[in-house]
């Protein structure tokens, strides 16, 4: 069965720090993989996907993530993070078919220090 | 920002008693999805459709039943409302091929509270 793991609960990095959230997948079959934040007290939204091509794939705010098909990963890097970056990020796995189906991760609680 | 509303945003109820909670969208989109959030466990599909009177089961529909009798309204209801279902639940939509590339759109939430 399709799942995922995001194995950090909760991360804390100073501002101006580099950050990797940690995302693995298992999954039959090419994966389709999203990345999602959510601030708080509000849906989500979407940083960035990859369905093919390119494995370093750039996303909304500065992020960026790599897609490794022999590790069975997708991590979410910045190379600076703002204290506007604090929130929670959610890995995710797209079901293959006609009901773009996704199993998310339990989610990457990001703080940012001062 | 996809045209996603969520009513209500807040509600609290008591055991045995029955919610709905609805979703409306403006992009006229095929497909829309209802999840549950709770700490540890991220989202949770609980039903989606994918056309006007068109629904399925996700992982955790036990004690919820949905409807779609528009393109732009997908509702879901807890017959009867246990503690256990206490939770933020969010409305997705996606839309134009349908496939698993598609980028799913959230709404706000609602939170609601079973006493």
């Amino acid at each position: 069965a399709q799942s995922v793991t995001q194995p950090d609960i909760h991360i804390t990095v100073s501002e101006g720090a580099s950050l990797e959230l940690r995302c693995n997948y298992s999954y039959g079959a090419t994966p389709y993989l999203f990345w999602y934040v959510q601030s708080p007290g509000q849906g989500l939204q979407l940083l960035l996907k990859y369905f093919s091509g390119d494995t370093l794939v750039q996303g909304i705010k500065g992020f960026e993530a790599e897609f490794k098909r022999s590790q069975s990963s997708f991590n979410l890097r910045k190379p600076s993070v703002h204290w506007s970056d604090a929130a929670e990020y959610f890995c995710a796995v797209g079901v293959a078919g006609a009901t773009n189906k996704l199993i998310f991760g339990t989610g990457t609680l990001l703080a940012v220090q001062p | 920002d996809a045209g996603i509303t969520q009513s209500p945003r807040h509600k609290v109820t008591e055991t045995g008693t029955p919610v709905t909670l609805r979703c409306h969208q403006t992009e006229n989109h095929r497909y829309m999805y209802w999840y549950r959030q709770d700490p540890g466990h991220g989202l949770r599909l609980i039903h989606y459709s994918y056309g006007v009177k068109d629904t399925d089961k996700g992982e955790v529909s036990d004690g919820y039943s949905v409807s779609r009798s528009k393109t732009e309204d997908f509702l879901l209801t807890l017959e009867s409302a246990t503690s256990s279902q206490t939770s933020v639940y969010f409305c997705a939509i996606s839309g134009t091929s349908g496939g698993s590339t598609d980028t799913q759109y959230f709404g706000p939430g609602t939170r609601l509270t079973v006493l």
